[in-house]
């Protein structure tokens, strides 16, 4: 079974851009979640989808954005990019959705901002 | 609210040698807790799981045990090797997590085994 693949794996901005990032989660998997990880805030929860839903969202400023697709397959956006945006963003397929249930991450994206 | 706090890295160890590393969690209720490992250039992985109190949790010669009286969950193998070399993070999912995937990570903890 083939696992969660993000695109693209590397990504450069210039400050002020925008950019999407993809995620396709394991066959049959309906919950996807997204995470920021740098070296100085460690892996941070952005936001979760269930069946085309936001569920959960973190604590970032409304220049990230995400939705879900019918087939499960989800996209983030972020505006206006700061330096700041430079980071490994990282998505998470889970079967279901509960705390319980094992989330399986893709290889990330990373984004650098310049 | 809920936080994990684990041992600041990099542990260096040779090979053979016993590991630990601590992580301990705050969190109102009984949590979920787990043990991710991410390779270099690689996503995390599951290592292991432990869903309430003294569950343990173990794969690959890995070992953890959810103790509610010390809200612990220290990670542990007694012979690592150098394929082990990898960034450990220990995280929870929140108490009452039905309705979330949501994990909050500790900052994670480089290992480095020498031959």
């Amino acid at each position: 079974k083939a696992g969660v693949t993000q695109t693209p794996r590397y990504l450069i901005k210039t400050r002020g851009q925008q950019v999407t990032l993809s995620c396709s989660p394991i066959s049959g998997h309906r919950s996807v979640s997204w995470y920021q990880q740098t070296p100085g805030q460690g892996l941070q929860f952005l936001f979760e989808y269930f069946s085309e839903t936001q569920r959960n969202k973190g604590n970032f400023p409304g220049r990230f954005s995400g939705r879900q697709f019918s087939n499960s397959r989800s996209e983030m956006n972020v505006s206006t990019l700061e330096l700041g945006d430079s980071a490994l963003y990282l998505c998470a397929s889970s079967l279901l959705q509960g705390g319980y249930n094992e989330q399986f991450f893709g290889p990330g994206t990373r984004l650098t901002v310049l | 609210g809920n936080s994990v706090t684990q041992m600041e890295g990099p542990v260096t160890l040779s090979e053979e040698a016993f590991l630990t590393i601590n992580c301990t969690y705050t969190a109102t209720g009984y949590p979920s807790l787990f043990w991710y490992v991410q390779y270099p250039g690689e996503g995390l992985q599951l290592l292991l799981k432990a869903t309430k109190a003294d569950d343990k949790g173990s794969n690959k010669g890995f070992e953890a045990t959810y103790r509610k009286e010390t809200t612990s969950f220290h990670l542990e193998k007694g012979s690592v090797q150098v394929s082990d070399s990898a960034v450990y993070f220990c995280a929870l999912s929140p108490p009452g997590g039905g309705a979330t995937n949501k994990l909050i990570f500790g900052t994670g903890t480089l290992l480095a085994v020498q031959p």
